[in-house]
């Protein structure tokens, strides 16, 4: 496609319940990252992607937290048992070429989850 | 672990001032350094980008930072600035995942 497109734009869900949020990174590109917008914490890692593996997952913040990318494309970011402190904008990128070699990286409009 | 420092949390210009933002990063070895921009209600983009060479480097809209090792330093600036360069504005390092700073949010009055 012509850029990372992320799906759903926005999310509100209940406490508790779990949540899923897509990310279709630009064709081709091996890097996939998950990062998370939250005010007062600013822009934070969660995860990156090299192909279907995660080298990285150092900025999950709980267990709770999980992700997977299938076929080297699209990526799942899964909440569970959401809590109102996971509410954020939930941006991910994609680069060309694997995150050792810090390339560009290119960024969806993101994913705004609101936990009531 | 790398961490940015973006010392302006909000500035408030008006059009045609200079613009100075400040970032400074922790580590000491080789860096990939960004600004990334997001305006109103839009994806965060690339500004500009320095992985070697020339340390003062050229991004788009008039915008450039300058790479200063000894300070540990990549400071943003446009000599002038536009009511449409108000926006958010983050300072990156690169450390196989993108690690930001807090950001400065830029408010240009005409």
């Amino acid at each position: 496609g012509a850029g990372v497109s992320q799906s759903p734009s926005n999310k509100v869900t209940e406490k508790g319940k779990d949540v899923e949020l897509r990310c279709d990174p630009i064709s081709g590109h091996t890097a996939l990252y998950w990062y998370r917008q939250s005010l007062g914490q600013g822009l934070e890692f969660l995860i990156y992607f090299q192909g279907n593996s995660a080298p990285d997952k150092s900025g999950l913040p709980s267990d709770r937290f999980s992700a997977e990318r299938t076929g080297g494309s699209v990526s799942t970011l899964t909440i569970q048992r959401t809590q109102q402190e996971d509410s954020a904008v939930y941006l991910c990128a994609s680069s060309l070429g694997s995150a050792g070699l810090g390339g560009e990286q290119f960024f969806g409009p993101g994913t705004r989850l609101t936990v009531l | 672990a790398q961490s940015v420092s973006q010392h302006n949390h909000h500035v408030i210009l008006s059009e045609a001032a200079s613009l100075e933002l400040g970032c400074n990063y922790s580590y000491g070895g080789t860096v990939n350094l960004f600004w990334y921009v997001q305006y109103p209600g839009q994806h965060l983009q690339l500004l500009l980008k320095y992985f070697s060479g020339d340390p003062l480097v050229k991004g788009i809209k008039g915008f450039e930072a300058e790479f200063i090792k000894s300070k540990f330093s990549f400071n943003l600036r446009k000599p002038s600035v536009q009511w449409s360069d108000t926006a958010e504005y983050f300072c990156a390092v690169n450390d196989d995942k993108l690690i930001f700073g807090t950001g400065t949010r830029l408010q240009v009055f005409p």
